[in-house]
């Protein structure tokens, strides 16, 4: 079974800090994803990266950068984290983009 | 513009009742996913189907290509079966996802 692994589930951080969000997946996938899901809003893709050391800005990358060192780790960063940034993040992996992705547990990120 | 539309968005049902949810989308699709959010947070893949109809269990989903048009159905609900369904659809090298239903089974 494939397996994606988010650092943490609960994270509570203050405004200005830089938080650090990391995702694992053990299937050797090219393509991982992170995601934020709000009410009503439904998941949003902020960034993608089809290999190491590439990314694609997704549909809200504002506030927002990636790191991708190797291929199974993929890092979401908020250099300065806001109020408006408190939400559940979501990290996912898949062989390619337009087929099944895998999810991680999601982190539910407060930022006071 | 939302590419995938999902309804009803909140669905509140006595157990053993026949659920339908229903999935529109306005892209061209390689392939169509239900997923499956509980409670704290864990997505699961549920179904993925690019033609007719797939079965797992309790679980029935239909794909209509020409109408752009998918239905998850859930036969003899039951308060396990209460989650939020997500409806995702694969086009290119995007996915796009309904805001999905919350859907809560009373006993």
């Amino acid at each position: 079974d494939v397996k994606v692994t988010q650092s943490s589930r609960y994270l509570v951080k203050r405004t200005g800090e830089k938080v650090f969000l990391e995702c694992v997946q053990d299937m050797d996938h090219e393509n991982m994803f992170w995601y934020r899901q709000d009410p009503g809003l439904g998941l949003r893709l902020i960034y993608f990266s089809y290999d190491v050391k590439m990314k694609e800005k997704g549909d809200i990358p504002e506030g927002y950068s990636v790191s991708r060192e190797k291929k199974e780790r993929f890092s979401l960063i908020l250099e300065s984290a806001s109020t408006n940034q408190t939400s559940m993040y979501l990290c996912a992996s898949s062989f390619s983009p337009d087929i099944t992705q895998h999810f991680g547990d999601g982190t539910r990120l407060s930022i006071l | 513009k939302n590419e995938v539309e999902q309804s009803p968005q909140n669905l509140t049902a006595q157990e053993g009742e026949f659920i339908t949810i229903n999935c529109s989308y306005s892209v061209g699709i390689s392939a169509l996913h239900w997923l499956q959010q509980h409670p704290g947070g864990g997505i699961v893949s549920l179904f993925m189907l690019s033609s007719g109809k797939k079965k797992h269990g309790r679980l029935i989903a239909t794909i209509n290509i020409q109408e752009k048009h998918s239905s998850l159905h859930i036969t003899a609900s039951h308060p396990r079966d209460s989650a939020v369904y997500i409806c995702a659809v694969g086009a290119g090298n995007q996915f796009y996802f309904g805001t999905g239903t919350s859907l809560t089974v009373i006993p």
